[in-house]
């Protein structure tokens, strides 16, 4: 399997919704990563997970609340958005430190809060 | 706050036209470069991962250089074709952060 899943494909939710993101793959990489991508701009970092441990966080806002399971898991739980967290979040994985093969990223998941 | 820089922002060629984009990164506290190929509604995909000074990497019809010296990597497709219209993502990782910054992309148009 060299595939990172991102689960639902699309997602709108209400202002006071609580919702999750969930991401999985099963290559065997320890670390993952979730990126914020606008319209017209290049995905930006929030959490890496390393070791299943948050090391780490660009300064995001507490409704947007990470959690690492297990080695394939990552969520991504949702609380109290606004409007203006519209966006495609996307998950990735690599291997730990040096790596030949890139991150490996998911086709992510269109957020839109209402 | 590191400062990723990709031109052009858009590109649009004909088949068979070979082409170039240019990608550049600060030169201090270099740990690699990564260049993403990103269709849309698609996952982005990692063509290359370099990390010395001087790599040249080649898959196919696409290669990349690097120069961490003066910081920039050059992605050049040779006789382009409508498969190969995307989005061409430079990524930069610092010693410090260990994790990707990405550039604002190149969108290549090939048109056939």
């Amino acid at each position: 399997d060299t595939e990172v899943t991102q689960t639902p494909k699309h997602l709108v939710m209400g202002m006071t919704n609580k919702k999750s993101l969930k991401c999985e793959q099963h290559m065997g990489h320890r670390a993952m990563y979730w990126y914020k991508q606008k319209a017209k701009k290049p995905p930006e970092l929030m959490f890496v997970y390393s070791y299943e441990k948050l090391s780490i966080n660009e300064s995001v806002p507490s409704r947007f609340s990470p959690e690492c399971p297990n080695s394939s898991l990552l969520n991504l739980h949702l609380h109290a958005l606004q409007p203006e967290d519209s966006a495609l979040y996307l998950c990735a994985s690599s291997q730990q430190g040096i790596t030949s093969y890139g991150y490996t990223f998911g086709s992510g998941t269109r957020l839109t809060v209402v | 706050i590191l400062n990723v820089e990709q031109s052009p922002q858009s590109l649009h060629v004909q088949e068979g036209d070979s082409t170039n984009f240019t990608c550049s990164f600060p030169s201090s506290n270099f740990y690699a470069l990564h260049w993403y190929r990103w269709e849309t509604a698609k996952s982005p995909e990692a063509l290359f991962v370099m990390t010395l000074n001087g790599d040249e990497k080649k898959k196919g019809r696409i290669s990349a250089t690097l120069n961490t010296k003066e910081g920039y990597s050059y992605l050049y497709i040779k006789g382009s074709q409508p498969e190969d219209s995307a989005t061409y993502l430079c990524a930069f990782i610092d010693t410090g952060r260990r994790a990707l910054t990405f550039g604002s992309g190149t969108r290549l148009q090939v048109q056939p």
